[in-house]
């Protein structure tokens, strides 16, 4: 069972666009949502995190919208640059949850020239 | 200094044969995870070792070992590789607790033949 799913699997955007990944989940426990960016060759890193507490979370560029009634949040990176090409995974834990962190299957993002 | 590091970047192993990875951190954090990640699929949580403490998953329980000889380093030992178990391999620390930023190191990528 998939606690944390993440659409569009890919995406592709011109330079100076919108991209919008989505990430949804089912535990109600979660209550902090990192967004993680991975580059070939490296691991993962963390780039913003929300708790539950707060609707939008901004950095720069990167924005986290959150919905908690629905379950939902989004990750908007506007003015897309060809540096922001990775994959990018939607992750949750829960305070309750010990130390466990869920990750979804990631978006890969292609931001074309 | 915000290193993790695993060892070897690429390893390839014999079916039945066992496999020991390595990892190590100098943040002296108090939590390291295992991941493995196969394309297309979420990162799954193997296991995790707060301070001496290992915590195994459940459906991975009989297939993965692991040991902490001191702070800095962890590894993950399969007593008999399968076909299966041929995946990127990513060691995680943290402070404590799952809301935290997990610190990941490059990955090693296991092949099973």
């Amino acid at each position: 069972q998939q606690q944390v799913r993440q659409s569009p699997q890919s995406l592709t955007v011109w330079e100076g666009e919108t991209a919008i990944l989505n990430c949804s989940y089912e535990d109600s426990t979660f209550n902090y949502f990192p967004w993680y960016q991975q580059f070939p060759g490296e691991g993962p890193a963390l780039l913003i995190s929300i708790r539950s507490v707060s609707d939008k979370k901004e950095d720069g560029r990167f924005t986290i919208f959150f919905n908690k009634r629905e379950k939902k949040l989004s990750l908007h990176i506007t003015d897309s640059q060809p540096g922001d090409s990775a994959t990018y995974f939607c992750a949750a834990s829960a305070e309750t949850g010990g130390y466990k962190v869920v990750f979804g299957s990631g978006t890969r993002l292609l931001v074309s020239p | 200094d915000t290193t993790v590091k695993q060892n070897p970047r690429y390893k390839l192993a014999r079916v039945g044969k066992p496999v020991n990875l390595i990892c190590s951190q100098t943040m002296n954090h108090d939590t390291m995870y295992w991941y493995q990640k196969k394309p297309n699929q979420a990162p799954k949580l193997l296991l995790f070792y707060y301070d001496k403490i290992l915590n195994r998953e459940a459906d991975t329980f009989e297939k993965f070992q692991s040991s902490r000889p001191n702070n800095s380093f962890c590894s993950l030992y399969i007593g008999s590789a399968g076909l299966e178990y041929s995946a990127m391999y990513l060691c995680a620390s943290s402070t404590l607790g799952g809301a935290e930023t997990l610190y990941f190191g490059s990955g090693t990528r296991l092949t099973v033949l």
